[in-house]
C-alpha cells in the first residue's frame, strides 16, 4: 500500500519560513492535500490540489509537489500556526482509498 | 456553508457494533458531492475509514473493509456508518467530512464525535 512520510516534528522561529514536507513514492504524480488540526479542534484543510488555497486561508500558506516529495511552506509563520499537519493523496493505484500521513508538529519558538 | 455534525454513543462494548450518524446542514446531500469517515485515536495521526461517493459508489479502508459499511439517507439529510466487532483499538475521536473533487479531499468536517471501546 502506499504510504506518505513526514517529519514528527518541526520548530521555526515567528517570522521565519516552515516548510513540511511529505514524501511518497512518485507522489508528484498525485494530487496532494494538507490540514491544519490544532488541539482539540477538528482539522482544516489549508491547501488542495497540491498548491490551492481555501480562500479563507492566509496566502502565507502555499504547497508544492514535484519527484518524490510535496511540500507545505507556511510563510512568516505566527504563533497561531503551531498545530498539527497532514498531508493527504486519494490512491488510485490499486484501490480507492483515502491515506493520510503521519502528520507534523509544528512548533512556533 | 456546510455544517456536519456527529452523533453516536459514546461508548461501546468490545465485540458490539459500533454506529454513527453525520447529520449534514444548509446543504442537500442529495444534491452531489462525496462523503466520508475518518477517525484519530487518542494522541495518534488521522486514519481514512470510509467513502460514498455521489453516484452511490462506496470505498473503504482495506484495513478495516470486512468490518465497515457507509450509507446515505437523502430523506433524513445524513450519512452513517457502521463498524462491527469492535476492540479496544477501534478507541478514537470519529470525524465526519464532506469529500470534494475527483482526487477526493475534505473540505468541510464535523468536530467529531469520542467513541470508547470498553466493557
Amino acid at each position: 500500500s502506499y504510504v506518505l512520510t513526514q517529519p514528527p516534528s518541526l520548530s521555526v522561529a515567528p517570522g521565519q519560513t516552515a516548510r513540511i514536507t511529505c514524501g511518497g513514492n512518485d507522489i508528484g504524480t498525485k494530487s496532494v492535500h494538507w490540514y491544519q488540526q490544532k488541539p482539540g479542534q477538528a482539522p482544516v484543510l489549508v491547501v488542495y490540489y497540491d498548491k490551492d488555497r481555501p480562500s479563507e486561508i492566509p496566502e502565507r500558506f502555499s504547497g508544492s509537489n514535484s519527484g518524490n516529495t510535496a511540500t507545505l511552506t507556511i510563510s512568516r509563520v505566527e504563533a497561531g500556526d503551531e498545530a498539527d499537519y497532514y498531508c493527504q493523496v486519494w490512491d488510485l493505484s490499486t484501490d480507492h482509498y483515502a491515506i493520510f500521513g503521519g502528520g507534523t508538529k509544528l512548533t512556533v519558538l | 456553508q456546510v455544517q456536519l455534525q456527529e452523533s453516536g454513543p459514546g461508548l461501546v462494548k468490545p465485540s458490539e457494533t459500533l454506529s454513527l450518524t453525520c447529520a449534514v446542514s444548509d446543504y442537500s446531500i442529495s444534491s452531489g458531492y462525496h462523503w466520508a469517515w475518518i477517525r484519530q485515536p487518542p494522541g495518534k495521526g488521522l486514519e481514512w475509514i470510509a467513502s460514498v461517493f455521489k453516484n452511490g459508489n462506496t470505498y473503504y479502508n482495506p484495513s478495516l473493509k470486512s468490518r465497515v459499511s457507509i450509507s446515505v439517507d437523502t430523506s433524513k439529510n445524513q450519512f452513517s456508518l457502521k463498524l462491527t466487532s469492535v476492540t479496544a483499538t477501534d478507541t478514537a475521536m470519529y470525524f465526519c467530512a464532506r469529500v470534494l473533487g475527483s482526487s477526493a479531499w475534505f473540505d468541510y468536517w464535523g468536530p467529531g464525535t469520542l467513541v470508547t471501546v470498553s466493557s
